[in-house]
């Protein structure tokens, strides 16, 4: 079945506030990515992180990796109108060349 | 920046057509790829390209076919376009089996 599997798949919340996405994987990964895409548009890559990486940041940013769990997490935090976007994570399995996105978190934020 | 570029954003064909998806990067990278996107599916891979006339099978190949006769061009061929083609079309590009991938803006193909 389809790796990478975001939860939820819709999040509304006040802009300010903090935004939690989080991500599901079955198998060994050699890296998990997390991108964004505005309506209508494609991709845009926000942070890869590798499986011997547990945390990263880049600016109101931060993903946990827990490779125990076959887990990811996405925190976008003091959330802006502007953030309101469809957020995808992406597994790129051990020994495979692939890499398989989910079906994304609709993200809106309220101004 | 990478840049990768669509040849259109939005294109209408009848059912029967032969439709063909350019996609060009700019950055010199290895490997190409085309996704279609459905609400509620994601992305599926429908090819990829690791080099110059080299494709491999996504998940999802069936009535599509690719051309990658130069590394910066990879084309998306649908041999005879039917209704259920109807979708958004991405390619990307990356550097390496374990890089990031970069993104074209789409085509939105409808298919009548």
């Amino acid at each position: 079945s389809q790796q990478g599997e975001e939860d939820p798949q819709a999040l509304s919340i006040q802009e300010g506030e903090n935004a939690t996405m989080n991500c599901s994987y079955k198998t060994s990964i050699n890296n998990l990515q997390w991108y964004r895409q505005n309506s209508g548009r494609g991709l845009v890559h926000l942070i890869l992180i590798r499986s011997n990486e547990r945390e990263k940041h880049s600016g109101r940013l931060r993903v946990t990796l827990d490779t125990s769990k076959k887990s990811s997490s996405l925190l976008i935090t003091a959330s802006r109108a502007a953030d309101t976007a469809s957020y995808f994570c992406a597994v790129q399995n051990t020994g495979g060349f692939k890499t398989i996105f989910g079906a994304g978190t609709r993200l809106f934020v309220k101004a | 920046d990478v840049k990768v570029t669509q040849s259109s954003r939005y294109l209408v064909k009848r059912t029967g057509e032969k439709v063909f998806l350019e996609c060009v990067q700019d950055m010199d990278h290895e490997n190409m790829f085309w996704y279609r996107q459905d609400p509620g599916l994601g992305l599926r891979l429908i090819y990829f390209s690791y080099d110059v006339k080299m494709k491999e099978k996504g998940d999802i190949p069936e009535g599509y076919s690719v051309s990658r006769e130069k590394k910066e061009r990879f084309s998306l061929i649908l041999e005879s376009a039917s209704t259920n083609q109807t979708s958004m079309y991405l390619c990307a590009s990356s550097l390496s089996d374990t890089d990031t991938q970069y993104f074209g803006p789409g085509t939105r193909l409808t298919v009548l």
